[in-house]
Formats: C-alpha cells, sequence, structure tokens
C-alpha cells in the first residue's frame, strides 16, 4: 500500500541552523510533492511545491528536494528562527482525475533560541 | 481575497446523532476538498467537489456525504457518528479541481463525539 513517512519525532535545533526535514515514500508515483506547516489548532499552509521533473525549488529561506529514485524529498529551513517552529507536512499527489492529495504524517520542528 | 472560512470552529455531538460541517472557499476557487485529520496525524482525503458534484472520493464510509452550492460554498455531512469521528475536519479550496496547486485550507472544525 502507498506509504508517506515523516520522522516522528520532534526536531529540536538551535535558532540560527538549517533545519531538514525528511519525507520517504513507497508505492507510489507522484506528479507533484507539496510542503505545508501547522501550526496547533490551525489549518495547514501552503509552503511550496516541485513537480516530479524538478530537483530542487527555493523560496526565501525554504528549499525542497525531490529525488523520485530515492523517492524522497528533503525540505530545508536556513537561518531558522524560532517563529518556524511548528508541524511540517509532506503531500504527495498523483496524476488522475481529480486531486487527491496524499499527507504524510508530519514531523514537529522545534528551534531552541 | 476572502480566505477559507469554516464553522463552527468545535462541535460537540454524541455518537448515533448527525452533522452538518460547513466551508465558504477562497474567493475565486471553484473546487472544495474535505480532510479528517485525527490527533497526530495527517489530514486524510474525504471527498472532493468541483462544480456541485463529487469528484472524487477517499476511503471513507457513505454515512460521509456533501454538498457543493453554486457559490461554491459547501457542506459536509456525517450520518451516525461514531467515537471514531472525533477529528478536525478540514476544508481545502482550489481552482478547476486543483490539479498540481496548493490547497487553501480553513482553520478545521474541531468535532468531538462522546
Amino acid at each position: 500500500s502507498q506509504k508517506i513517512e515523516q520522522n516522528s519525532e520532534a526536531l529540536n535545533i538551535q535558532e540560527g541552523k538549517t533545519a531538514t526535514l525528511t519525507c520517504n515514500y513507497t508505492n507510489y508515483s507522484p506528479a507533484y510533492l507539496q510542503w505545508y506547516r501547522q501550526d496547533p489548532g490551525r489549518g495547514p499552509v501552503f509552503l511550496l511545491l516541485i513537480r516530479e521533473n524538478e530537483k530542487e525549488k527555493r523560496k526565501e529561506r525554504l528549499k525542497v528536494t525531490f529525488d523520485t529514485t530515492l523517492k524522497q524529498s528533503l525540505f530545508h529551513i536556513t537561518a531558522s528562527q524560532p517563529a518556524d517552529s511548528a508541524t511540517y507536512l509532506c503531500a504527495l499527489e498523483s496524476t488522475g482525475g481529480y486531486q487527491k492529495v496524499t499527507f504524510g504524517t508530519g514531523t514537529k520542528l522545534q528551534v531552541i533560541p | 481575497e476572502t480566505g477559507v472560512t469554516q464553522s463552527p470552529t468545535h462541535l460537540i455531538k454524541t455518537r448515533g446523532q448527525q452533522v452538518t460541517l460547513r466551508c465558504s472557499s477562497q474567493s475565486g476557487h471553484n473546487t472544495v476538498s474535505w480532510y479528517q485529520q485525527a490527533l497526530g496525524q495527517g489530514p486524510q482525503f474525504i471527498f472532493q467537489y468541483y462544480r456541485e458534484e463529487e469528484n472524487g472520493r477517499g476511503n471513507f464510509p457513505p454515512r460521509f456525504s456533501g454538498l457543493q452550492f453554486p457559490n461554491y460554498s459547501s457542506e459536509l455531512n456525517v450520518n451516525a457518528l461514531e467515537l471514531d469521528d472525533s477529528a478536525l475536519y478540514l476544508c481545502a479550496s482550489s481552482l478547476d479541481r486543483g490539479k498540481g496547486s496548493p490547497l487553501h485550507f480553513g482553520n478545521g472544525t474541531r468535532l468531538t463525539v462522546t
């Protein structure tokens, strides 16, 4: 069955360092991969989308890589700040008649001042 | 630009009852998707509505049903509530079935079934 794995353990890093979050998937051929941020009690907020034929995407302090051979995406936040503390969700979307987006369980990031 | 709004924010129901949750999509968006998020889990796709018709469905029983109205707002109805239905229900809007484009989420309705 399709599976998306993100680190279930929280990731604690020092302010100013680069946070790297991992998303691995199996039995899936996604056309798109997205990353969302979710704060407690709030809905997910879209951060970045990368297509299957793209290797890397950047937006300000954020960078996403997508390796369809390894079936893995890495999400980087450079110069991390306490305000970056949240849960980050990886989401995959395959081609088809409708937009079915499958989410991972998320990784909780804590940036320590 | 108006974002996605959901109502109510919290709801407590008893097992066996029925519930209706509401969602107003972001202005200009004609596609609405509903997700269920249990505590500590990622959102799970329930179904998607496009131009007032169900456009796709996840692995949820028929007691989960929905509607989309001409103004693209939407409802999620759940009949015969079970304890496991307790979760955060999220609505997301997008444009033209949204393929390859971001989902714009509301802040959800927290449903508790006792």
